[in-house]
């Protein structure tokens, strides 16, 4: 099972900021926070990861609380474009590269 | 640079044929993994291989397989196929294999079967 919990829907207004919010309580502290999205009929994106601090891309922003049981992912200017199916994954350092996926929030940006 | 690339995009067979699944990774990427996304499981881990290895299994049959070759790209197999086995199977490639590698995916190859 996913060792996250997401809100199924959100909504945003194009050019407002997007915020995402992941829970991950049983997180270890070797685990990373990913997150991807998914539009459909694609494959899932990579956005953004982190371990314990905040991190920041061309893409979005990843907030990371101290006690690292929860983290959103920030999206500055929402388009239409970035309405997808965004996952927030935790990613043990043992497990290779097999991502266990839960069924995300589904983002709508609408104008 | 160029994304993962996978082939044939579409694909329509019918139960009890095989198939062939083929996935060429990001350049420089030397781990390959497989994924099947269904509308009612969601997206689930196949297999993981590395250096030509397979180094990880998901909760799958046997008849489903894959391979590694020398230059990273990668093909998975499904055998005697199954109306269930109707899917988007999707590769993903990164550098290594830890935590701190991030997983690029492919658009994915839809199988319907008939």
């Amino acid at each position: 099972d996913a060792k996250t919990t997401q809100p199924p829907s959100m909504d945003c207004a194009e050019g407002r900021a997007a915020n995402l919010p992941c829970n991950h309580s049983t997180i270890s502290g070797n685990e990373y926070v990913y997150w991807y999205r998914q539009i459909h009929s694609q494959g899932p994106q990579y956005i953004i990861h982190g371990l314990k601090n905040n991190e920041t891309n061309e893409m979005a922003s990843l907030i990371i609380t101290e006690d690292r049981k929860s983290s959103t992912l920030i999206l500055p200017h929402a388009t239409l474009r970035d309405t997808a199916v965004y996952y927030c994954i935790v990613r043990p350092d043992t497990a290779g590269t097999a991502l266990i996926f839960g069924k995300g929030t589904t983002l709508s940006v609408s104008s | 640079k160029a994304g993962v690339t996978q082939t044939p995009r579409y694909l329509i067979k019918t139960r009890g044929q095989q198939v062939t699944l083929s996935c060429s990774p990001i350049s420089g990427h030397r781990s390959v993994s497989w994924y099947q996304q269904t509308p009612g499981q969601g997206l689930q881990f196949l297999f993981e291989y590395f250096s030509e290895t397979q180094r990880n299994k998901g909760n799958f049959p046997g008849r489903f397989s894959g391979r590694q070759f020398s230059n990273s790209r990668s093909e998975m197999n499904v055998s005697t196929l199954e109306l269930g086995d109707s899917a988007l199977y999707l590769c993903a490639s990164s550098l290594g294999t830890g935590p701190n590698s991030p997983l690029h995916f492919g658009n994915g190859t839809r199988l319907t079967v008939t």
